[in-house]
């Protein structure tokens, strides 16, 4: 199994700002993901972090609105940008290891935008 | 376009009843079903799966059954305990790795 860590755990922003969120493992998954969960919703994957390469997105998300990095197999971070109260969500990243079916989330980073 | 849905957004069981969970998908490429467990301010945590070749898969208290043809599966928890209460998603994986998850069903078990 995997733990997974999230900074910061919540915080408060003011519109027109940015906020990067950074997700650590405590053991190297092959996969690492960033999820949504909007007030009511299910969670909505945003996109794959891919390690050393461009994340990969999923309909509806964009690299300008959430740039990604992964610069190694236990940590990434998400960059929530230019923030509307539109994206006041509980923002998720998780890791997959290749030889399990499973998926380990991290606790949540809770977004309010002002 | 919703893939997943589960049709209850809420469930009140009784403690030592069953709970029944319910989950449909529409994807019929979907070929391996993951049930995560969610408290508030937690991330979610894997409960139990099942592949596609089965249909029924039995942890502990817990089981998970699919019906491939009605693209329907269920999650029944027995017997329930107040510690059971939480918002439960279904999270069909696809082929590539992907998780699409249902809208979840929140139950509460009541002593």
């Amino acid at each position: 199994s995997a733990v997974i860590s999230q900074k910061p755990s919540r915080d408060i922003c003011q519109r027109g700002t940015s906020l990067t969120i950074q997700c650590q493992v405590d053991s190297q998954v092959t996969m690492m993901f960033w999820y949504r969960q909007q007030p009511g919703q299910s969670l909505t994957l945003i996109a794959t972090a891919n390690q050393g390469s461009e994340a990969t997105y999923e309909s509806g998300f964009v690299i300008d609105k959430f740039p990604i990095s992964r610069p190694n197999l236990t940590f990434s971070t998400l960059t929530v940008s230019n923030m509307s109260p539109e994206d006041s969500s509980i923002y998720l990243c998780s890791g997959h290891q290749g030889n399990q079916e499973t998926q380990y989330f991290g606790p949540g980073t809770r977004l309010l935008v002002l | 376009d919703q893939q997943v849905k589960q049709n209850s957004p809420s469930l009140s069981v009784q403690e030592g009843r069953i709970s029944i969970l319910n989950c449909d998908y529409t994807n019929s490429m979907f070929d391996y079903f993951l049930w995560y467990k969610k408290y508030p301010a937690e991330g979610p945590t894997f409960l139990i799966s099942i592949s596609s070749i089965k249909d029924k898969n039995e942890d502990g208290r817990f089981t998970v059954f699919l019906n491939k043809s009605a693209k329907h599966l269920s999650l029944h928890i027995v017997p329930s305990q107040p510690g059971d209460s939480a918002v439960y998603f279904c999270a069909p994986l696809s082929t590539g790795n992907q998780f699409y998850f249902g809208t979840g069903t929140s139950l509460t078990v009541i002593p």
